[in-house]
């Protein structure tokens, strides 16, 4: 099955700074990447997501980029806010055509630092 | 409005008892899950339901059964629970996309802790 490594764990940046998370992955037909934010309390909100055709999607401030060959996709935050502190999961899906199931990553605490 | 929502929000019970937590979504999805989300906040899946009949069953102990009256509800009980069964229980849904696509929308989690 899907393997999905997340990294770091945690991460404090200061406030305006950028902030990265990478992710790797293990199945070749993982080709749906979804980027989840959850909130203290809350429970996890899809943010951004980008398909294996894509290598890379921009969302104002959150962009992701995906390199299948290494098989291995990050987030990037730039000009980072206070409300932008939660935990981040990264996931991974294959298509084959049936209901397969969204692996996640084990979450990146992201604080920032006002 | 609320999208998908779970009921109850908090459970503290004593060990052994039986327990059940509900879900429904109004989002008109064809699938439904639920999410075991441990103190590490690793977000494990326990079960699926497409259409009301199960499509994933991970490694759970038997003592979980889910049930699914309907598409737009996914309920799960649990038996003898037990101290490691603290944790939050996340409910999901999804539409499956002609293009595969399976954004899920997760409800607001119930925090159960076991005595």
């Amino acid at each position: 099955g899907e393997n999905v490594e997340q990294h770091p764990s945690t991460l404090s940046v200061q406030e305006g700074d950028s902030a990265v998370i990478k992710c790797t992955y293990s199945d070749s037909a993982s080709n749906y990447f979804p980027w989840y934010k959850q909130e203290l309390g809350k429970g996890p909100q899809l943010i951004i997501d980008i398909r294996s055709n894509v290598g890379e999607k921009k969302d104002q401030r959150i962009a992701v980029t995906l390199n299948k060959t290494a098989k291995h996709f990050s987030l990037h935050i730039t000009e980072t806010q206070p409300e932008d502190s939660a935990v981040y999961f990264c996931a991974a899906s294959p298509n084959s055509g049936g209901y397969q199931k969204v692996t996640f990553g084990t979450g990146t605490k992201l604080q920032v630092i006002p | 409005d609320t999208a998908v929502s779970q009921t109850p929000k908090y459970l503290v019970t004593q060990m052994g008892n039986d327990k059940s937590i509900k879900c429904e979504q109004n989002l008109g999805h064809d699938t439904m899950y639920w999410y075991k989300q441990d103190s590490k906040k690793f977000l494990k899946i326990m079960f699926s339901y497409n259409n009301k009949e199960l499509i994933i069953n991970e490694t759970v102990p038997n003592r979980f059964s889910p049930k699914s009256p309907d598409k737009a509800h996914l309920n799960l009980h649990i038996n003898s629970l037990e101290l490691g069964d603290s944790a939050v229980y996340f409910c999901a849904s999804s539409q499956i996309t002609s293009g595969g696509l399976k954004t899920q929308y997760f409800g607001p989690g119930t925090r159960l802790l076991v005595l």
